[in-house]
């Protein structure tokens, strides 16, 4: 089966920094668009951030520009976000993603943004 | 950016009820719409691609219908584990965007 496996959450105070992994167990990974999705608690999906096969092209929400870094290194079928300058209103479960039209989901990471 | 309108936001229907969930967008999507369940305390899973394309091991009683800006999720027959919160997003353009999400309660 394929599976997504997703680490790194935890707690971390505003304006600290974060870095979440996916590990992917696909040996085409390379060749799917990845992303991230997260969901405040109790609240809906918000897309976050997309990254292509190659690396060569990113989209971030607005709400994360210039603060996240979506990267990958296919090498290791893995995908990554680099949380930085983080917000009360980063806080949610963070969900790796695979393929453009979102076909496999992780299970999830818990991000708490608290002092 | 696409804004994506879901209605109702709620909803509680009976076992072998019909149930349409219907997604709006502010601009034409052509058929890269989306459909997702989601149970409490996990992972979405997707139900529907390409506006009508069924998920391979989703029952068939899911379908979707639409294109354009306005898009249907439809479930012929309510069974107990169709309860959960079920979101659209749309695939066209970046940035990706979901519905707010509908709620189905089986009463």
């Amino acid at each position: 089966d394929v599976q997504l496996v997703e680490s790194g959450g935890g707690l971390v105070q505003p304006g600290g920094s974060l870095r979440l992994s996916c590990a992917d167990s696909d040996f085409t990974f390379s060749t799917y668009w990845m992303s991230w999705v997260r969901q405040p608690p109790g609240k809906g999906l918000e897309w976050v951030a997309s990254i292509k096969g190659d690396g060569g092209e990113n989209y971030y929400v607005d709400s994360v520009k210039g603060r996240f870094t979506i990267s990958r290194d296919n090498a290791k079928k893995s995908v990554y976000l680099q949380m930085s300058s983080v917000r009360d209103e980063d806080t949610g479960v963070y969900f790796c993603v695979r393929g453009r039209s979102s076909s496999i989901w992780g299970q999830g990471t818990l991000v708490i943004v608290s002092s | 950016d696409v804004q994506l309108t879901q209605s109702p936001s709620a909803m509680s229907a009976s076992v072998g009820d019909r149930v349409s969930i219907t997604c709006r967008a502010s601009q034409d999507i052509s058929i890269y719409l989306a459909w997702f369940q989601q149970r409490p305390g996990k992972a979405p899973q997707r139900l529907i691609y390409t506006a009508s394309t069924l998920q391979g091991g989703v029952p068939s009683r899911f379908s979707g219908s639409g294109s354009g800006t306005e898009f249907t999720l439809t479930i012929s027959s309510l069974q107990p584990e169709d309860f959960g919160t079920y979101y659209c997003q749309q695939q066209s353009t970046y940035p990706l965007t979901f519905g707010g999400g509908t709620k189905v309660e089986i009463k």
